[in-house]
């Protein structure tokens, strides 16, 4: 199975901060690479598909970038909705595997 | 407006069985695959099984292979999942999802339901 190691596991920020969250792969995925939000007690939310490809409805704050194994998810500046766990997650092999998570606080 | 309606979760003594199902709508439900991801409490996302638009193939997480089952029926709208020999480390919040597949090959949970709470224990 693909391993996906994100960093930091969590981070603390300020409304109006660029936040950058990393993901690396185990071997190589291509651009198969997938970034999702969950807030508390919610189902996720599929925010980036295909590394860098916004979902439809997503804010043009997030942005998602990399191939092969380094991949980075970047808010542009970080809004009090935006408060939340977000997961990476590759499509290269089955199984389809998530990152560790990264939360981000106040 | 797609919508997914997991139900069926609840709690079951470890050794037990228990049927989820997922209700869709707002999509033609039998040309996309269906998928099962587990949360456990306070953890991460864990993908459990796929299921094609057809039902005719399936693919499940070694963690399950053989005690869970993935079934749909098409004229119904329903994805199911049949769980037996139950675990403690099954506890978890079980979302279905929609897969969208691109052309190029990537594939993303594109939509999820709200998710019903399965606890094992006695």
């Amino acid at each position: 199975d693909i391993q996906m190691t994100q960093s930091p596991s969590s981070l603390s920020a300020s409304v109006g901060e660029r936040v950058t969250i990393t993901c690396r792969a185990s071997q190589s995925i291509s651009n198969f690479l997938n970034w999702y939000q969950q807030k508390a007690g919610k189902a996720p939310r599929l925010l980036i598909h295909t590394a860098s490809s916004l979902q439809s409805g997503v804010p043009s704050s997030f942005s998602g970038s990399g191939s092969g194994t380094d991949f980075t998810l970047t808010i542009s500046s970080l809004q009090p909705e935006d408060f939340a766990t977000y997961y990476c997650q590759q499509s290269y092999s089955t199984p389809p595997t998530f990152g560790q998570g990264t939360k981000v606080e106040i | 407006e797609v919508q997914l309606l997991e139900s069926g979760g609840g709690l079951v003594q470890p050794g037990g069985s228990l049927r989820l199902s997922c209700a869709a709508s707002g999509f033609t439900f039998s040309i996309y695959a269906m998928n099962w991801v587990r949360q456990a409490p306070g953890k991460g996302l864990e993908w459990v099984s796929v299921i094609s638009g057809s039902g005719d193939s399936t693919f499940y997480a070694d963690s399950v292979k053989g005690r869970l089952t993935i079934s749909r029926d098409n004229s119904k709208n329903t994805l199911s999942l049949q769980m037996n020999s139950l675990r403690a480390e099954d506890t978890a919040v079980y979302y279905c999802a929609t897969l969208r597949q691109d052309d190029g090959g990537n594939s993303a949970f594109d939509y999820w339901g709200q998710g019903t709470l399965v606890t094992v224990s006695s």
